[in-house]
């Protein structure tokens, strides 16, 4: 079956800080989603991706479609102590593949 | 609040016992889905429904789980004969035909004693 790759697993940042991170699939997505989760929550959708190349933002969010549509990637600018998470890729169809997620630690 | 809703929010059970829990997805939405979330893991895929239609069933879906929908809105989702593996956080989402666009509820958490 499909397998997502997250990277980092994890990162501490500092307040004001860039964050990076990525995700890479065994085979290719036609979408890709990224949600973040807080403890004890359900996932939260942050950005929908349905074109190879796509840069889409959502405020601070950043997020783009790997050509290859092997990859995607995710990033926040100017980090905040409430970025604190677990943020997941996923993509596939109706049943999605998740990854196991990069958690984030914001330093104030 | 219009998003998707589960409850109960948690419950503890004794092994052998058998719950149910109940999910209400954004009322537009005719799709509803079931994952399986265990410690340090994404969410896993059990199961999803078209309507009242049940399309798809994971094989981590095992004879003692049975999810329904019989009226294309609320879903349910039971175990019987609990087992302690079955300790997780049980995810309910929904969204529109066609959409890949899934939004979760706040979950059900699960603990097998």
């Amino acid at each position: 079956g499909q397998q997502l790759n997250q990277s980092p697993q994890s990162m501490f940042i500092q307040e004001g800080e860039d964050v990076s991170m990525n995700c890479t699939s065994s085979s290719i997505f036609n979408t890709w989603l990224w949600y973040k989760q807080d403890p004890g929550e359900g996932p939260v959708l942050l950005i929908a991706l349905y074109k190879a190349g796509e840069l889409t933002s959502n405020g601070r969010l950043t997020a783009q479609f790997g050509i290859t549509r092997k990859d995607s990637f995710l990033n926040i600018s100017a980090s905040i102590p409430s970025d604190v998470g677990i943020y997941f890729c996923t993509g596939g169809s109706e049943k999605l593949v998740f990854g196991k997620g990069t958690k984030l630690t914001v330093n104030p | 609040d219009t998003g998707v809703s589960q409850n109960p929010r948690h419950k503890i059970t004794k092994r052998g016992q058998n719950v149910t829990f109940r999910c209400d997805p954004i009322s537009e939405h005719n799709r509803l889905y079931w994952y399986r979330q265990t410690l340090g893991q994404g969410p896993e895929f059990l199961t999803y429904f078209q309507n009242e239609a049940q399309l798809e069933k994971s094989r981590l879906l095992s004879d003692r789980f049975s999810a329904e929908r019989p009226k294309g809105s609320f879903s349910t989702l039971e175990i019987q004969r609990t087992e302690q593996g079955d300790s997780a956080m049980y995810l309910c989402a929904s969204s529109f035909p066609g959409s890949y666009e899934q939004y979760f509820g706040p979950g059900t958490r699960l603990t097998v004693t």
